[in-house]
């Protein structure tokens, strides 16, 4: 079955821009959940996602935002770009948000 | 969530057991214990987890100790591909905002 896909791969953006990424779950997945990883904070967590809903957040300012669409894709959202938001943004999915998860590749953002 | 302790890294020979230990000794009675590696510029894989009982899979072993405050993920026979990052994750069933550490860097060498 085909995995997590995450697009795009890569993106280069400026400062002061914002950006969306996009992740479609494993088929019949709905729980879809987002990190950020940056060499010196590790794997963070941002949110989760569930039937539509935001089920949990992590401690990332509102900057960074999702949704998920019925279809249980989901895309995040991070507005006026910093160099501190150059990272790889990893997104994974469960059936129901129960712990094993599957990640995607990832994508990664550079902000110059 | 409770937080877990893993050495930094450790060495494997190959073909070999791979013994990775996890201290969680603040787990709640309902909390699990996940593993999940992550191989250089790939996302984390996710391996295994259990309750309290040893479970095991195609991948790995899981032991927990019987108090449930650390448990072992063994490899049973490493390959040089089992080199990665493997992380040692306490977290409920559902719902899961998985807490990453900084996990333990395994090198297999032949």
């Amino acid at each position: 079955k085909a995995g997590v896909t995450q697009t795009p791969r890569y993106l280069i953006k400026t400062r002061g821009q914002q950006v969306t990424l996009s992740c479609s779950p494993i088929s019949g997945h709905r729980s879809v959940s987002w990190y950020q990883q940056t060499p010196g904070q590790g794997l963070q967590f941002l949110f989760e996602y569930f039937s539509e809903t935001q089920r949990n957040k992590g401690n990332f300012p509102g900057r960074f935002s999702g949704r998920q669409f019925s279809n249980s894709r989901s895309e995040m959202n991070v507005s006026t770009l910093e160099l501190g938001d150059s990272a790889l943004y990893l997104c994974a999915s469960s059936l129901a948000g129960e712990g094993g998860y599957t990640f995607g590749s990832g994508t990664r953002l550079t902000v110059v | 969530d409770a937080k877990t302790t893993q050495p930094p890294s450790m060495d494997c020979a190959e073909g070999r057991a791979a013994n990775l230990p996890c201290n969680h000794s603040t787990i709640s009675g309902n909390e699990y214990v996940y593993w999940y590696r992550q191989i250089h510029s790939q996302g984390p894989q996710y391996i295994i987890h259990g309750l309290k009982n040893n479970e095991t899979n195609e991948m790995a072993s899981l032991i927990i100790t019987e108090d449930r405050k650390s448990s072992t993920l063994i490899l049973p026979h490493a390959t040089l591909r089992d080199t990665a990052v493997y992380y040692c994750i306490v977290g409920r069933e559902y719902g899961n905002k998985l807490v990453f550490g900084a996990g333990t860097i395994l090198r297999v060498k032949s």
